[in-house]
């Protein structure tokens, strides 16, 4: 199993808004939306953004969206803030009843 | 609120079978919705899934780590269990518990453990 493809880093003022990708396979992102995004601060525990493709925990800021199309799932956070500096990982289920996490992306409030 | 906590030896030699425990409060691993899972980091790199186990005794492992994995519960104590065996360098990561919440439309993993970081080296 490859790990699902996400870009390395993405940048933007704050304001602003940014899309993160996260490509994979019918095999997986495109065939259940049982994809997650996982916000990282360095030094922490993963934390949950959205669930289900495009739905968000409770306490979770509405700046936060997601979406998919075929095999590729989105997170855009708008309004962006220099807190959301992070490292952002997506995670799919697979038809292996295994899940998969993205390679991550480093996301830089300039 | 679920709270999970990991614990156990932060450095394994080489060839030897890394264990390590998480401890679960604030709920319960034998409710029917929840698969307890062990998630990894390698330092400075991304997240791999390692696998989870269901109270009924089922399991599901990443095929990378199959041969070597083990995932169990303890209900007794309210803990499940990691054992990966014949470790390597490449093994040493930030070693994380967490739940794995599905239901028949919904399927995520909502909570974390703080981790653990295993090293391995002789």
């Amino acid at each position: 199993q490859s790990a699902l493809t996400q870009p390395a880093s993405v940048s933007g003022s704050p304001g602003q808004s940014i899309t993160i990708s996260c490509t994979g396979t019918s095999s997986d992102v495109g065939g259940y939306n049982y994809v997650s995004w996982y916000q990282q601060h360095p030094g922490k525990a993963p934390k949950l953004m959205i669930y289900d493709v495009s739905n968000r925990p409770s306490g979770v800021s509405n700046r936060f969206s997601g979406s998919k199309s075929g095999n590729t799932a989105s997170l855009t956070i708008s309004g962006l803030q220099a807190e959301d500096e992070a490292d952002y990982y997506c995670s799919s289920y697979t038809t292996m009843s295994t899940w998969l996490f993205g390679g991550g992306t480093k996301l830089t409030v300039l | 609120q679920v709270q999970l906590q990991e614990s156990g030896p932060g450095l394994v030699k080489p060839s030897e079978t890394l264990s390590l425990t998480c401890t679960v409060s604030g709920g319960s691993v034998r409710s029917g919705s929840n698969y307890w899972s062990w998630i990894r980091q390698p330092p400075g790199k991304g997240l791999e899934w390692i696998g989870y186990s269901y109270y009924s005794g089922s399991t599901n492992y990443n095929p990378s780590l199959k041969s070597r994995v083990t995932i169990s519960l303890d209900t007794s104590k309210n803990q499940f269990s990691l054992k990966l065996s014949s470790v390597t360098a490449a093994d040493t990561a930030v070693y994380y518990c967490a739940r794995l919440y599905c239901s028949r439309t919904s399927c995520y993993i909502d909570y974390w453990g703080q981790g653990i970081l295993v090293t391995v080296s002789s």
